[in-house]
């Protein structure tokens, strides 16, 4: 199995600044010749599901606001909240779907400061 | 708008069969570019992805290999759902269960059941 490490467990930072949270896998996800990344973060608020933000590692998801964005490529990973708000406070979730069992990260949790 | 809504019960006894549904709106169980998904999630397990069933042609299944022998994803095209059989269930099986489409990723997601093993 993939394994997904997400780091740090939890941050705060202070609204309006910016919030960078990390994935690597345990291998390469790099899953089509376009030089795309089988790797998507999720958001999760208290009570709901997970919401997709992004997929092939950096296209944002139906809706989602463009202060989310995803970069990286192979293994290693990121999602930068640009400008934090407050309805952002949640948790945050890397999945690799290069390979089955299609496996999560621990998730990162986001507060304010 | 695609939607899925889940249904099944909240109490299951040990060694018993967890059995939950997921209805689909908006989107049809024999899609050729979607497959149809149970995950759960835990605290001690975060989130676990348990399997799948699409068409592509003909019906295929992906299981986690941690279920592998209790688990059956089946589709039910006269009504356009899909369902989750987990047999033999203990205590660990204790989770929030959801259901979700992916297309690559997991783009629609249900409204979760909390599931709780239990005498």
């Amino acid at each position: 199995d993939i394994v997904m490490t997400q780091s740090p467990d939890s941050l705060a930072v202070s609204l309006g600044e910016r919030a960078t949270i990390n994935c690597k896998s345990s291998q390469s996800v790099l899953c089509n010749s376009n030089n795309q990344n089988c790797l998507a973060w999720y958001q999760q608020k208290p009570g709901q599901p997970p919401k997709l933000l992004v997929y092939l590692a950096s296209s944002r998801g139906s809706g989602v606001p463009d202060r989310f964005s995803g970069s990286g490529s192979g293994t290693d990973f990121t999602l930068t909240i640009g400008s934090l708000q407050a309805e952002d406070v949640a948790v945050y979730y890397c999945q690799q779907y290069y390979s089955t069992p299609h496996t999560f990260g621990g998730g990162t949790e986001v507060g304010i400061k | 708008q695609v939607q899925l809504q889940q249904s099944g019960p909240g109490l299951v006894k040990p060694s018993q069969t967890l059995s939950l549904t997921c209805a689909i709106s908006g989107d049809s169980v024999s899609s050729n570019n979607a497959a149809w998904n149970w995950i759960r999630q835990s605290p001690s397990r975060g989130l676990e992805w348990l399997g799948r069933t699409y068409y592509r042609s003909k019906w295929y299944n992906d299981y986690a290999v941690s279920v592998r022998s209790r688990i059956t994803i089946n589709p039910d095209t006269s009504k356009n759902q899909f369902s989750l059989q987990l047999n033999s269930v203990t205590p660990e099986d204790t989770a929030v269960y959801y259901c979700a489409r992916d297309q690559g990723a997991l783009n629609v997601w249900g409204q979760g059941t909390t599931v709780t093993v239990s005498s």
